[in-house]
């Protein structure tokens, strides 16, 4: 059973517009949540990370938003780019253990 | 600084073969894991070690052996290989008192027929 839970699946966004990507975990023991951009035949590369006593992270076009008391949390992509597109991974941990939700595929159309 | 490298890139083994994949790391990063990535269930922890010497189970970690003899290999070994191990496996390693940012290498695609 995965700790994290990640949606959608994939996703399609018009260059210039907004991708938004959720995921929501259970274990209150987590207390670092990054994002994980993946290319294809690629490892995974890390985006932008948060901890829970900050309810926003900005770096660039990329932004976490983060509900503690909801145990959810976001990536917003403002300005998608057709180079955004690739797959993207939440993920928790307590111990240097990483816990990933399943991906969502994104597509930035020209 | 070469990061973290694994070899071989695609292999394909018969059921019931063995083999090893290595992991190497030149960032003197204490904390090795290794995770297998499948459609729709992202990346699963196979086993992790947090020095020489010291090695752990993940989330997945049957038909799996690994050792850490020294800081900078971490070789995955599959005892008997089953088509349930086609997968692409990745590995990873983090410096302790960090941000726990794991780099990743580029992994290895593995097929058992």
């Amino acid at each position: 059973q995965q700790q994290v839970k990640q949606s959608p699946q994939s996703l399609i966004v018009q260059k210039g517009g907004i991708s938004i990507i959720n995921c929501a975990y259970e274990n209150t023991a987590f207390d670092y949540f990054p994002w994980y951009q993946q290319f294809p035949g690629k490892g995974p590369a890390l985006l932008i990370a948060i901890r829970p006593d900050v309810s926003e992270k900005k770096e660039g076009r990329f932004t976490i938003s983060f509900n503690k008391s909801a145990k959810q949390f976001s990536l917003h992509i403002m300005d998608s780019q057709p180079g955004d597109s690739a797959t993207y991974f939440c993920a928790a941990s307590g111990d240097y253990k990483l816990s990933f939700g399943a991906g969502t595929t994104v597509t930035v159309r020209a | 600084n070469a990061g973290v490298t694994q070899t071989p890139k695609f292999q394909v083994l018969k059921t019931g073969q063995s083999m090893t994949l290595q992991c190497a790391q030149d960032m003197n990063h204490e904390y090795m894991s290794w995770y297998r990535q499948d459609p729709g269930m992202g990346l699963r922890l196979i086993h992790y070690s947090v020095g020489a010497g010291i090695t752990d189970q993940g989330e997945v970690p049957n038909g799996y052996n690994v050792s850490r003899s020294t800081t900078e290999d971490f070789p995955l070994r599959l005892l008997s290989a089953a088509p349930s191990q086609t997968s692409v496996y990745f590995c990873a390693s983090t410096s302790p008192g960090g941000a726990y940012e794991q780099y990743f290498g580029p992994g290895t695609r593995l097929t058992v027929t």
